[in-house]
């Protein structure tokens, strides 16, 4: 099975502080999106990537950038975090045409 | 567009007793669908799928669902809970491009078992 990895597991910044959140898949899979996860809003799409040097936004994109320079890491950025971005980050790998995702631990982010 | 609706936002069930959670999708073509399963503080892990075929299909830990064309629904059984049970489930549906993998979920429900 793929193996999906993130940096941190738990992750604690200030308003204002640029995040970068880490996701590393060891399948050479094509595909990889970041989700965020709040109490009562299921999983929110912000970006995905089906290629090295490709995006796409999803349904939550503001505030957030992306970037994939290598086809096994899909990074998030939070170009100037702020309380609202307080929430559980999920990354998910998935090769093309196989369709089910393979998700990460998760990294549980708070701004203060 | 393309929608998957978890009516059941909180169940709680006896351990030993049956399980179904719902999942109703809306989505023009034939869909691609799937249950999660999470467990506190994890991420997400596939229990089962179905892309094509026979409409009952078997998953891990001794799930099954049933694909209904006619009600739009992809429910999730279990014959006898287990207090490992206990997780937030998620049903989701593979829309547009396939090649994409790029999935819709439900807002998931939470399962609670009673010993």
């Amino acid at each position: 099975d793929v193996k999906v990895t993130q940096s941190s597991r738990y992750l604690v910044k200030r308003t204002g502080e640029k995040v970068f959140l880490e996701c590393v898949q060891d399948m050479d899979h094509e595909n990889m999106f970041w989700y965020r996860q709040d109490p009562g809003l299921g999983l929110r799409l912000i970006y995905f990537s089906y290629d090295v040097k490709m995006k796409e936004k999803g349904d939550i994109p503001e505030g957030y950038s992306v970037s994939r320079e290598k086809k096994e890491r899909f990074s998030l950025i939070l170009e100037s975090a702020s309380t609202n971005q307080t929430s559980m980050y999920l990354c998910a790998a998935t090769s093309a045409g196989r369709h089910e995702q393979f998700f990460g631990p998760g990294t549980r982010l708070t701004v203060l | 567009a393309q929608s998957v609706t978890q009516p059941d936002i909180h169940i709680t069930v006896s351990e030993g007793a049956s399980l179904e959670l719902r999942c109703n999708y809306s989505y023009g073509a034939t869909p691609y669908l799937f249950w999660y399963v999470q467990s506190p503080g994890q991420g997400l892990q596939l229990l089962l799928k179905y892309f094509s075929g026979d409409t009952l299909v078997q998953g891990i830990k001794g799930f099954e669902a049933e694909f209904k064309r006619s009600q739009s629904s992809f429910n999730l059984r279990k014959p006898s809970v287990h207090w490992s049970d206990a997780a937030e489930y998620f049903c989701a549906v593979v829309t547009g491009n396939t090649n994409a993998g790029k999935s819709t979920f439900g807002d998931g429900t939470t399962l609670t078992v009673k010993p």
